[in-house]
């Protein structure tokens, strides 16, 4: 067990729609990322935040947004659903510093139908 | 902007034989680490090692070692005694001083009976 959490494990919905991703970092961890792994696909960086604050944006779309709260558990909102967005949705955390090592959640399958 | 690279994508060995896996990065960070992470069937993503760039000996997780190579920007991974809980597919990746980390897009490892 890694420490993160990501809900919910698997997400079924329709194009159009919107869905909200929620990850919890492990305790005392400042940093969250969120990555994208379509199938047979690695894994692109979608954005991270650094206690509250944005720190660095990846290939996230315009459809998407995330946010890190005050008690630094993070959520991905994605609108406007297309089939294309189905991938597993990685929340990792980090406390932060460089030689931190990332910690990844099990992930959130999502399937757009 | 740095890079990480996994040129074979798909290895495929024997148990109990040997594989090493290639990574070559470029960055223009003086201090960064590198590491391992391998995803099983299962997805999940896992730590298998690390290395700090300002040391020179390569680092050792039991049947996993990496071969450090700084002026060559070159970090392998060899994995000995191969087991059947080894398939998985394995991701090299760079954190710079930012904590922004940039995976290589994978090496499959098959291990075969």
């Amino acid at each position: 067990d890694s420490g993160v959490t990501q809900t919910p494990k698997h997400l079924i919905t329709a194009t159009g729609q919107r869905v909200t991703l929620r990850c919890s970092p492990r305790s005392g961890d400042l940093s969250v990322y969120w990555y994208q792994q379509s199938l047979d696909q690695g894994l692109q960086f979608l954005i991270q935040y650094y206690n509250g604050e944005e720190r660095a944006k990846g290939n996230i779309l315009e459809r998407f947004s995330a946010q890190q709260f005050p008690d630094l558990h993070s959520e991905l909102n994605l609108s406007s659903l297309e089939l294309g967005d189905s991938a597993l949705y990685f929340c990792a955390s980090s406390a932060g510093e460089e030689e931190e090592k990332l910690f990844f959640g099990s992930g959130t399958q999502l399937s757009v139908l | 902007a740095q890079t990480v690279t996994q040129s074979q994508p798909e290895m495929s060995v024997q148990e109990a034989e040997t594989v090493t896996l290639s990574c070559t990065y470029d960055t223009s960070e003086s201090n960064y680490y590198l590491f391992w992470y391998k995803q099983p069937p299962s997805r999940q993503m896992i730590l298998v090692i690390r290395q700090e760039a300002y040391k020179q000996q390569n680092a050792t997780e039991n049947r996993f070692s990496v071969n450090f190579q700084k002026a060559a920007k070159s970090f392998s991974l060899k994995i000995s005694d191969s087991q059947l809980g080894d398939t998985a597919m394995y991701f090299c990746a760079l954190v710079d001083s930012w904590g922004k980390f940039q995976f290589g897009a994978g090496t499959q490892v098959v291990v075969t009976p």
